[in-house]
């Protein structure tokens, strides 16, 4: 297996522009998560989802964020306008919806927007 | 809401010693996982080791090793003959039921020669 695959694997944008990051789960899991980076904060949750359905978006900094996942192989996360500080390294992960077992992360998305 | 602190933003430790990294958690819950991941400057996230809050035996998984203290709520990582490649964030991890995770802010770890 390929494992998680993120697009893009860079990002530069200018403020106020709408940004996509995209987000292919390894198959056969079926909770997908979306993690953003950055020194001062951390590794935070933004949301995840169980078999396609949001389950806990509280992580969600504000309502230019936004997260979809359509079907099982594929979710998005839209910023819309961007702001200089969205700039952050964003990861999708996966894993079975069985309790415990491991997050496999993708490489990230580094998102620079000036 | 489950917090997970780490409070040692950055440790360093001799080529071959051992070493140990801190971790605390805050929960209501009696079901639940830990882990620790490593990312190295390559920025890859890389699964450690894990354990379950119902067994009560530590997890080994070659050098690493955890202590779990369920009653104080702790999860420390040591890393025995500490080699070069070890450096990295390690961060703590938290999971409880439906699969929430949520990480610490991250231990520097520099392995020096």
């Amino acid at each position: 297996d390929a494992g998680v695959i993120q697009s893009p694997r860079h990002e530069v944008t200018e403020m106020g522009q709408e940004v996509t990051l995209r987000c292919k789960p390894i198959s056969g899991h079926n909770s997908l998560f979306w993690y953003r980076q950055t020194m001062m904060r951390g590794l935070e949750l933004l949301i995840y989802f169980n078999n396609n359905v949001p389950i806990d978006d509280s992580g969600m900094p504000e309502d230019r964020f936004s997260a979809k996942m359509p079907n099982a192989s594929f979710s998005t996360l839209k910023i819309q306008p961007s702001e200089p500080r969205d700039s952050a390294v964003y990861f999708c992960a996966s894993s079975f919806y069985r309790g415990g077992t491991e997050a496999f992360f993708g490489q990230g998305t580094r998102l620079t927007v000036v | 809401a489950q917090t997970v602190t780490q409070s040692q933003p950055e440790m360093s430790v001799q080529e071959a010693e051992t070493v140990t990294l801190s971790c605390t958690y805050d929960t209501s819950e009696n079901n639940y996982y830990l882990f620790w991941y490593k990312q190295p400057p390559s920025r890859q996230m890389i699964l450690v080791i894990r354990q379950e809050a119902y067994k009560q035996q530590n997890a080994t998984e070659n050098r690493f090793s955890v202590n779990f203290q369920k009653a104080a709520k702790s999860f420390s990582l040591k890393i025995s003959d500490s080699q070069l490649g070890d450096t990295a964030m390690y961060f703590c991890a938290f999971m409880k039921r439906y699969n929430d995770m949520r990480f610490g802010a991250g231990t520097r770890l520099t392995v020096k020669p």
